[in-house]
């Protein structure tokens, strides 16, 4: 149980593409939803909380207009990379706690975002 | 602010016993999380303690002392596939990581 789905895996496009990556929960639901970015050789780095039928609250640094979350469903949230640009390639990664626990986050299987 | 340590790379050989440290200093405390994560994947949830003691799971225990803002991940009877990076996160409402442990295993 406790699985998280994301999608794209993979992606590459061009500079000035806006890219939306989805992350769902299969087999449970999630009020909350968290976005993490990971850079090569680095720690997990939180972008932003996504709380569902509520406006996301942003990390310190992160353009919430950039960055845009939807998280209109309980097992729903996405997460679309305006306007990308090469310095925002990296490792985009998702979790979601289960609205009937407190613990522990479920991490998706992460996108790789290159931008040409 | 957030500030978690661990150290950064550990080497072991196969069946040998691998202890993990990470201290930390946070503006809260409501439980720390181990993770491992392989090259290019995403974290796996290995063990969380909220209370102080060890927590054991099969070959992977798992040791907290809030009054030291200690932790350690023990793995035993290493296999090559544990090498790999080791994340403990400290949750204060929401998750705060160290830089990870990569742990390497030779034969």
């Amino acid at each position: 149980g406790a699985v998280v789905s994301q999608h794209p895996s993979w992606v590459i496009c061009k500079s000035g593409t806006s890219v939306k990556i989805e992350c769902r929960s299969l087999d449970f639901q999630a009020t909350t939803m968290f976005w993490y970015r990971q850079f090569p050789k680095q720690s997990l780095m939180l972008m932003a909380t996504s709380n569902e039928g509520s406006k996301a609250t942003y990390e310190q640094g992160v353009e919430k207009d950039k960055f845009l979350i939807n998280h209109a469903s309980l097992t729903l949230s996405t997460l679309t990379v305006t306007s990308a640009h090469p310095e925002d390639s990296s490792f985009y990664i998702c979790s979601a706690i289960d609205r009937g626990r407190s613990q522990p986050q479920h991490f998706g299987d992460g996108t790789r975002l290159s931008i040409l | 602010g957030q500030n978690i340590d661990q150290p950064t790379e550990m080497t072991a050989t196969e069946g040998a016993i691998v202890q993990i440290n990470c201290t930390y200093q946070t503006s809260g405390f409501n439980g720390l999380f181990w993770y491992q994560q392989h090259a290019g994947e995403a974290p796996t949830f290995l063990s969380y303690n909220v209370l102080d003691g060890l927590e054991e799971k099969g070959r992977f225990s798992s040791f907290l002392s809030r009054s030291k803002g200690y932790s350690y991940l023990l793995l035993k009877e290493l296999q090559m596939k544990d090498s790999a990076s080791y994340l403990c996160a400290v949750n204060d409402y929401k998750l705060s990581f160290g830089a990870g442990t990569t742990v390497t295993v030779r034969a």
